[in-house]
């Protein structure tokens, strides 16, 4: 059974550019969510997607955008990058029910300058 | 809407004590709770979990943590730590049945000392 997986495992972009984050979810796991970490921070949930669907969002800007694929591996995608876009973007794979729990891949450090 | 605090930024101790992590939650509805460890350069991991049932939860590496409800706290312990416990800490909080939007807080950076 492998984990979750996140591609690519550092970056860095310029302010004004486009970035794509990529998860591969666990084996049998049907939901994503996708997390920002800021340096000194907890986790900040941006959305979470169901079966291909938006399912549910957080406090982020529309420029945070997603996908999520027909074998459940998923995209984040951010526009117009800022200054404070520089973060850790976790991806955590599940089932909702019954257990909830959350697998959590190791994160792409993503740099803008 | 759910949030959590985590009271301590940062706990010291010496390998062999026992520590208290603090979390306290905020809802106006039931709750499930969790703790995170995060290791350096690594994503996080689920220790433990409250959906419902016994107040107290174990962990498999001697942690445990029990729901207060009358005090909203959702406290991690541990009898005796050792070094390879250095990691950072996140107490979370998420709605029954659903999992979207969990709530994590800050953060406590547990740091074993020889």
């Amino acid at each position: 059974e492998t984990g979750v997986t996140q591609s690519p495992t550092h970056l860095i972009k310029t302010r004004g550019q486009q970035v794509t984050l990529r998860c591969s979810s666990q084996s049998g796991h049907n939901t994503v969510s996708w997390y920002q970490q800021a340096l000194g921070q907890g986790p900040q949930f941006i959305f979470q997607y169901y079966r291909e669907e938006e399912n549910g969002r957080g406090n982020f800007p529309p420029r945070f955008s997603g996908l999520q694929f027909p074998n459940y591996s998923s995209e984040l995608n951010v526009n117009a990058l800022e200054l404070d876009d520089s973060a850790l973007y976790l991806c955590a794979s599940s089932v909702l029910t019954p257990s909830y729990e959350q697998y959590f891949g190791p994160g792409t450090r993503l740099t803008v300058t | 809407a759910q949030s959590v605090t985590q009271l301590d930024s940062q706990v010291p101790v010496f390998e062999e004590a026992p520590v208290e992590l603090r979390c306290n939650y905020s809802s106006s509805v039931s709750v499930y709770l969790f703790w995170y460890v995060q290791y350096p350069n690594q994503g996080l991991q689920l220790l433990l979990k409250y959906l419902s049932g016994s107040t107290l939860v174990e962990s498999i590496n001697g942690f445990e943590a029990e729901f207060n409800k009358s005090q909203t706290s959702f406290h991690l312990r541990k009898p005796s730590v050792h070094i390879s416990d250095t990691a950072e800490y996140f107490c979370a909080v998420s709605l029954p049945y659903n999992n979207n939007d969990m709530r994590f807080g800050a953060g406590t950076r547990l740091t074993v000392k020889p």
